[in-house]
């Protein structure tokens, strides 16, 4: 069965301490790995897609990595706007279009 | 601007009554899909459209039903059948082929009155 498991749950940081967040999977045949942001009461704000181990990806704080297993969204000196849910997502199979397999997030607070 | 319209943004259902959630893209989109959000939990897909007049059920059809009459619009209706409907609802649309990420509308909330 596909499955996207998020990890931790919740991350508190303070402003400019660097962490990571982790998304590991199983899935049959790995189109793409998808990172979004979801502030409250709004909808998923899509960040990244990596497609194959090795990959890399950078838009201001955060990089995203991607390996035969997992992925991580490293967080560089954080700053209190980059508090939200961070969503991870697979699409599988062989067929173009597919639904997104999500995983239950994780919810970054950046206290000043 | 280009985006995906949800409307309402807050929707209250009575017991036994059907209701429906509106979905507008004008990104040209091929594909459409509806998702359910419950607190603690990662979204569900609930039916998926590739093209118009077809779609297909996603893991948790039951109680509602979809259309796709315009490739802009896949309205969804969550029928008295769906006994916890209270949730929040999101529509997304991608182009297909070349794998390219699913952009989201901003949600509707749905209570029980």
């Amino acid at each position: 069965e596909d499955q996207v498991t998020q990890s931790p749950e919740a991350l508190r940081l303070q402003e400019g301490e660097s962490s990571s967040l982790n998304c590991s999977y199983t899935v049959s045949g790995l189109r793409g790995l998808f990172w979004y942001r979801q502030d409250p009461g709004k909808g998923p704000e899509f960040l990244f897609t990596l497609y194959s181990a090795g990959e890399e990806k950078e838009k201001e704080r955060l990089k995203a990595t991607l390996t035969k297993k997992e992925s991580f969204l490293h967080i560089t000196a954080p700053k209190p706007e980059d508090s939200a849910t961070y969503l991870c997502a697979v699409q599988a199979g062989y067929q173009a279009g597919t639904a997104l397999i999500f995983g239950k997030g994780t919810t970054l607070s950046v206290s000043s | 601007d280009g985006g995906i319209t949800q409307s309402p943004k807050y929707l209250f259902r009575k017991e036994g009554q059907n209701v429906t959630l509106s979905c507008e893209q004008n990104l040209n989109h091929d594909a459409m899909y509806w998702y359910r959000q419950d607190p603690g939990q990662g979204l569900r897909l609930i039916y998926y459209s590739q093209i118009v007049n077809d779609f297909q059920k996603g893991d948790i059809a039951e109680g509602y039903s979809v259309s796709r009459e315009k490739k802009e619009s896949f309205p969804l209706t969550v029928t008295s059948a769906q006994k916890n409907p209270t949730a929040f609802y999101l529509c997304a649309s991608t182009h297909l082929g070349g794998d390219q990420p699913q952009h989201f509308g901003d949600g509707t909330r749905l209570s029980i009155l």
